[in-house]
């Protein structure tokens, strides 16, 4: 069955540090990946997304990710994190019939 | 920019009340989905559609029914409504097997 696990339920980080979001998958073909935010009180916003082709994706507002099938992961980076990050991040696998399954979120905090 | 938008942001109704919380979407997208998210839960799929017309039960359709009699409307109807169906409603809308676009939720408080 289809999984999506993120090790992280909240994560610190100080402004202006990198940032590394986990994700792990079970899916048993190729599979669709995406990663959401969302912030407080509102829907989800779509970041980035990874189909096929080049393995490391860029997104919106600086965010980035890497699709390793040998790890079964697609992590979320962000070389220098703003305030404004603060939010929590869903990590979701689509298939063929277009429904998406997604991670239990990770929040991520921002100390000044 | 797709805009996907839900009738209310903020709701609150009584128990036993028949409640419909509405999603439109401006993008001509085959699939629409209602989600609803609890602190611990995640998200968690209602129900879905592909088509007008079509629907196809998620995770937890239990006390919820949907209708989509347009391409750009699907609505979400609790028959009567109960405390545990206090939640945010997220509606989203997709291109056929690509990625979802969401609406900014309804939180729905049921008394």
């Amino acid at each position: 069955a289809q999984s999506v696990t993120q090790p992280d339920i909240h994560i610190t980080v100080s402004e202006g540090a990198s940032l590394e979001l986990r994700c792990n998958y079970s899916y048993g073909a190729t599979p669709y990946l995406f990663w959401y935010v969302q912030s407080p009180g509102q829907g989800l916003q779509l970041l980035l997304k990874y189909f096929s082709g080049d393995t490391l994706v860029q997104g919106i507002k600086g965010f980035e990710a890497e699709f390793k099938r040998s790890q079964s992961s697609f992590n979320l980076r962000k070389p220098s994190v703003h305030w404004s990050d603060a939010a929590e991040y869903f990590c979701a696998v689509g298939s063929n019939t277009g429904k998406l399954i997604f991670g239990q979120g990770t929040t991520l905090q921002v100390k000044p | 920019d797709v805009k996907v938008t839900q009738s209310s942001r903020y709701l609150v109704k009584r128990t036993g009340e028949k409640v419909f919380l509405e999603c439109v979407q401006d993008m001509d997208h085959e699939n629409m989905f209602w989600y609803r998210q609890d602190p611990g839960l995640g998200l968690r799929l209602i129900y879905f559609s592909y088509d007008v017309k079509m629907k196809e039960k998620g995770d937890i359709p239990e006390g919820y029914s949907v209708s989509r009699e347009k391409k750009e409307r699907f609505s979400l109807i609790l028959e009567s409504a109960s405390t545990n169906q206090t939640s945010m409603y997220l509606c989203a809308s997709s291109p056929a097997g690509l990625e979802q676009y969401f609406g900014p939720g309804t939180r729905l408080t049921v008394t």
